[in-house]
């Protein structure tokens, strides 16, 4: 089992919707979490973090972090074209181990 | 802030030759990290440093892989002899502290072997 698991996706929405998208961890010890979104042929860049249990806003986005289930999400609301990337999540607490990646597709 | 700076951002070679990727942190960082990313395995950890000093480098794949930091702003990672399974992109990325910061990625270096 992978210390950080997501699925690879592509997940489609329509412009406008929300997306959401989520990975789970192994090591009950992680504390904290970073998203980061990769366009094609880019290098990956953080676009939130989060350090509690919890919700936490930044403008249209949302992380969500709940240790009792081991998951953390990100919510893109009134989702964009220029959103089309794949969203990572890393876990710093494990050696900044990431997830595989979930590819997001936003249709005009 | 001038970012990670890595080199040579494509590199083409044939099996069997020695490869030598570059890269230079933020100033100021003292952790630097080594990836490879593939269509088919994702972004994986090779090795990471702390003030320069290999910590972890359970990741790299076998012993034609190797890495050094000889100084807090430089960084290499080698590959000899190379094989066409290593064609990949190469990312490093550094952090400040040891605490919960984030990472800041360069733009990274494809290999290709043929």
């Amino acid at each position: 089992q992978k210390e950080v698991e997501q699925n690879s996706g592509p997940l489609s929405v329509p412009e406008g919707a929300i997306a959401s998208l989520n990975c789970t961890y192994s090591d009950r010890g992680s504390q904290s979490f970073f998203w980061y979104r990769q366009y094609s042929g880019k290098s990956p860049e953080l676009i939130m973090s989060i350090y509690s249990n919890g919700d936490k806003e930044d403008g249209r986005f949302t992380a969500q972090l709940n240790k009792a289930s081991q998951y953390v999400s990100l919510l893109i609301r009134d989702s964009q074209p220029s959103d089309s990337a794949t969203y990572l999540c890393a876990d710093p607490f494990n050696k900044f181990y990431f997830g595989s990646g979930t590819k997001l597709n936003v249709k005009p | 802030d001038a970012g990670v700076i890595q080199s040579p951002r494509h590199e083409v070679t044939e099996m069997g030759q020695e490869v030598t990727l570059r890269c230079k942190p933020i100033s100021g960082h003292n952790s630097l990290f080594w990836y490879r990313q593939t269509m088919m395995r994702g972004l994986e950890l090779l090795i990471y440093f702390n003030n320069n000093v290999p910590i972890d480098d359970s990741g790299m794949p076998e012993d034609r892989f190797s890495a050094k930091m000889p100084n807090a702003s430089f960084s290499t990672l080698k590959i000899q002899p190379s094989e066409p399974r290593d064609s990949a992109v190469y990312f490093c990325a550094s952090k400040p502290g040891q605490g919960r910061s984030p990472l800041h990625f360069g733009n990274g270096t494809r290999l290709t072997v043929t």
